[in-house]
């Protein structure tokens, strides 16, 4: 069955370092894969989206790679902010269906 | 304000009483979808529904009904609630099911609680 894996450990990073979340998966093949930030007690907010022949996106602070025969996509925060602090899912779309992973839970230390 | 809405926000009944979450949208979004949330299994899609009149389901349907007669609703309908269905629902919609628009709005979440 298809299989989305995050790291489940949180990760804890200095201000200003960059954070770099992974996200792999198995037994499919996205047409997309999609990165959203998620706030406690709140809905998830779209970040990124990145097709699957393209390698690498970014907007801002934020890059993804999107590595198709690895099948694993890294997720980059440059320059971090105490402001990042939050869980991170990634989710893999392709025909109706959307399966996101658990989300990596991130903190940035002032 | 382009906004996904759900109601109740928070609701605790008890096991086999009938309800539904409400679910609206303002942003004449083709594809709508219902999620639940529980910890260390992240977002798990139930149902979706590419347009109007056409539904189908997600991962985890079982004990769940949908229905979308309007563009801009996507009730989640629990028809004998059981305590195993506890959880944080959320309602997503997007411009489109698969393209490049199909970024996901999410509502705030309505915390079920069945006891």
């Amino acid at each position: 069955s298809q299989k989305i894996e995050q790291n489940s450990e949180a990760l804890n990073i200095q201000e200003g370092k960059t954070a770099t979340l992974t996200c792999n998966y198995t037994n499919y093949s996205p047409a997309y894969l999609q990165w959203y930030r998620q706030d406690p007690g709140r809905g998830p907010v779209f970040l990124l989206l990145i097709r699957e022949n393209e390698k690498e996106k970014r907007k801002e602070r934020l890059k993804v790679t999107f590595d198709t025969t690895l099948k694993q996509s890294l997720f980059h925060i440059t320059a971090s902010q105490p402001a990042d602090s939050a869980t991170y899912l990634c989710a893999l779309a392709g025909g109706f269906k959307t399966i996101f992973g658990a989300g990596t839970r991130l903190f940035v230390k002032a | 304000e382009a906004q996904v809405t759900q109601n109740p926000r928070y609701l605790i009944t008890v096991t086999g009483k009938k309800l539904t979450v409400t679910c609206s949208q303002n942003m004449n979004h083709e594809y709508m979808s219902w999620y639940r949330q529980d910890p260390g299994l992240g977002l798990r899609q139930i149902y979706y529904s590419m347009n109007v009149e056409v539904t189908d389901k997600g991962d985890v349907p079982e004990g769940y009904k949908v229905s979308r007669k309007e563009k801009r609703n996507f009730p989640l309908i629990l028809e004998s609630p059981s305590p195993n269905q506890t959880s944080l629902y959320f309602c997503a919609s997007s411009l489109e099911a698969s393209g490049v628009y199909n970024e996901q709005f999410f509502g705030p979440g309505t915390r079920l609680t069945v006891l």
